[in-house]
């Protein structure tokens, strides 16, 4: 299985601030159809989780565009340009390029 | 409107069954796969399952094999898990997710449901 790991653990970031998370899975999340199949997900307290960005860097539809993902192969981060107060909650990588799908076990940002 | 909505949580005891749904709308059903994904108390996001759109494929975690069985009726438009010999360890909430994560990511979610194994 693929494992991911998401650093920080916890995030407590100033409103207004960027926020920064990795992401790292134990081997290439490239696909054989060339495609890396590399998704972050928001959970807000007491809700189901959202997905913000999928494919590594596309937006999902009424996503803000201060969500932002990049990276490549093993290595990918999503960053928070100004972080809101509506932002607050878990955030989860996860793979989809090989069965199970993983999850990375979740970064908490609040605010300071 | 994307809408799931899940159903047939509860409490169970430990080597009982149970049976969840999600009902979907707003999309066309058997255009995708669909996947049950669930969270125990306080915990991260475990995959559980996925059943494809058109050829009924289906893929489990090793945690549930065997015990689980995902199903789709298309005709119905829903989404079941048959969920057999419970444990302890599979209380959580349950979420069904339009999707296999893959080309076709995890867009919509339901609100879960959540099953409690506990004698």
């Amino acid at each position: 299985d693929i494992v991911m790991t998401q650093t920080p653990l916890s995030s407590p970031v100033t409103l207004g601030q960027p926020a920064s998370i990795s992401c790292r899975s134990s081997q290439s999340l490239v696909d054989s159809d060339g495609n890396t199949y590399l998704s972050w997900l928001q959970q807000r307290p007491g809700q189901p989780p959202r997905l913000l960005i999928y494919k590594v860097s596309n937006r999902f539809s009424g996503v803000p565009d201060r969500f932002s993902g990049s990276g490549t192969g093993t290595d990918f981060t999503l960053r928070i340009s100004r972080v809101e107060a509506e932002d607050v909650g878990v955030y989860y990588c996860m793979q989809a390029t090989q069965f199970p799908r993983t999850f990375g076990g979740g970064t908490k940002v609040e605010i300071k | 409107e994307v809408q799931l909505l899940e159903s047939g949580g509860g409490l169970v005891q430990p080597g009982g069954s149970l049976r969840l749904s999600c009902a979907a709308s707003g999309f066309t059903f058997s255009d995708y796969a669909m996947t049950w994904v669930r969270q125990a108390p306080g915990q991260g996001l475990e995959w559980v399952s996925v059943i494809r759109g058109v050829n009924d494929d289906t893929y489990y975690a090793d945690s549930v094999k065997g015990r689980f069985t995902i199903s789709r009726d298309n005709s119905r438009n829903t989404l079941s898990l048959q969920m057999n010999s419970l444990r302890a360890e599979d209380t959580a909430i349950y979420y069904c997710a339009k999707g296999s994560g893959g080309y076709h990511p995890f867009d919509y979610w339901g609100q879960g449901t959540l099953v409690t194994v506990s004698s």
